[in-house]
């Protein structure tokens, strides 16, 4: 049963032009929620978190929305850039648990278009 | 700054021979992962050491072994290799064990069995 799902495998997106990552939940007991960003050959680098307690937060040019009775967030990149392209991994899990249970979504790959 | 480094980053592997994935953490983290990716699929974690000292199961343990050697450095044994551990392997590490910690991750190691 996929906790974490990332129903997009793929989205291109024109340079300078906005991307939105989808990601939806199961799980009622996730508060926390993270986007990691993970380049070919390289290993999944963090990029941006939310908790439950917020609806938005934003760093630069990525900004993440979450709408809690929706169990929905999504990562938007403004404006999309080249680098930008990879492939970002949703994640999410419960703040009283311990890491190892960080459960991810699938994958979006964003190929950004210039 | 170096952070996980794992070996090696390539390896393919005849059907029941044994092998040994090693991994380095130079961030003085207390936690470590082992985590696999597939395609199509999220990460999922293999094994994780909450502390020096103590090793515990993940999401699909059946088929490795762990150890922590030290503080610094947790590997991955395949004993009987199987294809379907044909995977790209990813070790991880965080300071704490807490949920929202962040976890940074290796390059990986792509291994194939065959």
């Amino acid at each position: 049963d996929q906790q974490v799902k990332q129903n997009s495998p793929s989205l291109s997106v024109q340079e300078g032009r906005i991307s939105i990552l989808n990601c939806d939940y199961t799980n009622s007991m996730f508060d926390y929620f993270l986007w990691y960003k993970k380049y070919p050959a390289e290993g999944p680098t963090f990029l941006i978190s939310i908790s439950s307690i917020k609806d938005k937060n934003e760093d630069g040019r990525f900004t993440v929305f979450l709408n809690k009775s929706a169990k929905h967030l999504s990562l938007h990149i403004v404006p999309s850039q080249p680098g930008d392209s990879a492939v970002y991994f949703c994640a999410a899990i419960y703040s009283g648990a311990g890491s190892y249970q960080l459960t991810f979504g699938k994958g979006t790959k964003l190929s950004v278009i210039p | 700054n170096a952070g996980v480094t794992q070996t090696p980053k390539f390896q393919v592997l005849k059907t029941g021979q044994s092998m040994t994935l090693q991994c380095a953490q130079d961030m003085n983290h207390n936690s470590m992962y082992w985590y696999r990716q597939d395609p199509g699929m999220g990460l999922r974690l293999i094994y994780y050491s909450a502390s020096e000292g103590t090793t515990d199961k993940g999401e699909v343990p059946n088929g490795y072994n762990v150890s922590r050697l030290n503080k610094r450095e947790f590997s991955l044994r395949l004993e009987s290799a199987a294809p379907s551990q044909t995977s790209v392997y990813f070790c991880a590490s965080s300071y704490t064990g807490v949920a929202t910690d962040t976890i940074y991750f290796g390059e990986g190691s792509w291994l194939t069995v065959v």
